[in-house]
């Protein structure tokens, strides 16, 4: 069972443009919400987190949105950057250890 | 080292030989965490510590799979036998509470 459904799998987006990535949850019991950023050979590193206490959270050029009834939230990256290039990872937890979705490979071209 | 620490970081072993991946959490962190990421997939929870509390192994694959944390810091991985479909990268992360988790830079595991 998959617990958080990420969507888009890949995505190219233009240097500047927006990128956005989705993600869906069933677990109502969740109530942390973060997105990791990995780059090749590297580990997964803590990009932003959000409680569902808030509807939204920015930090820099990247913003999470979370909507609780529809049990969705996305990452927004604002003016996006050729070293932008990775993968994305929403996750989620409760009283459980993190969960992650299947991740979407970001390239930014110029 | 301020991050987590994970060894070794390449480790090549031939099928059936039983190998342990060591990983050292960033320090006074109580939860720690096992995952596994073969290519261009996704994180597989493997296994979850919190402090003194009994580890949440509901991830664990198979009963060759298994770990331990001493002292409520050094975690070791142990897969027994090791087959072809255990080649993956295992990530390791740790967490001062059950929010959000750093990871180690990972073991690349090839099984030959």
């Amino acid at each position: 069972q998959q617990q958080v459904k990420q969507s888009p799998q890949s995505l190219i987006v233009q240097k500047g443009g927006i990128s956005i990535i989705n993600c869906a949850y069933e677990n109502t019991a969740f109530d942390y919400f973060p997105w990791y950023q990995q780059f090749p050979g590297k580990g997964p590193a803590l990009l932003i987190a959000i409680r569902p206490d808030v509807s939204e959270k920015k930090e820099g050029r990247f913003t999470i949105s979370f909507n609780k009834s529809a049990k969705q939230f996305s990452l927004h990256i604002m003016d996006s950057q050729p070293g932008d290039s990775a993968t994305y990872f929403c996750a989620a937890s409760g009283n459980t250890p993190l969960v992650f979705g299947k991740g979407t490979r970001l390239s930014v071209i110029a | 080292g301020a991050g987590v620490s994970q060894s070794p970081s390449n480790k090549v072993t031939e099928k059936g030989k039983d190998v342990e991946l060591r990983c050292d959490p960033i320090s006074g962190h109580t939860a720690l965490y096992w995952y596994r990421q073969s290519l261009g997939q996704g994180l597989e929870f493997l296994i979850y510590f919190q402090g003194n509390s009994a580890p949440d192994k509901s991830g664990l694959p198979s009963d060759r799979f298994s770990a331990e944390r001493t002292g409520g810091s050094v975690s070791t991985l142990t897969i027994q036998r090791t087959q072809q479909e255990d080649s993956a990268v295992y990530l390791c992360a740790s967490s001062p509470s059950r929010l959000g988790a750093f990871f180690g830079q990972g073991t690349r595991l090839t099984v030959v």
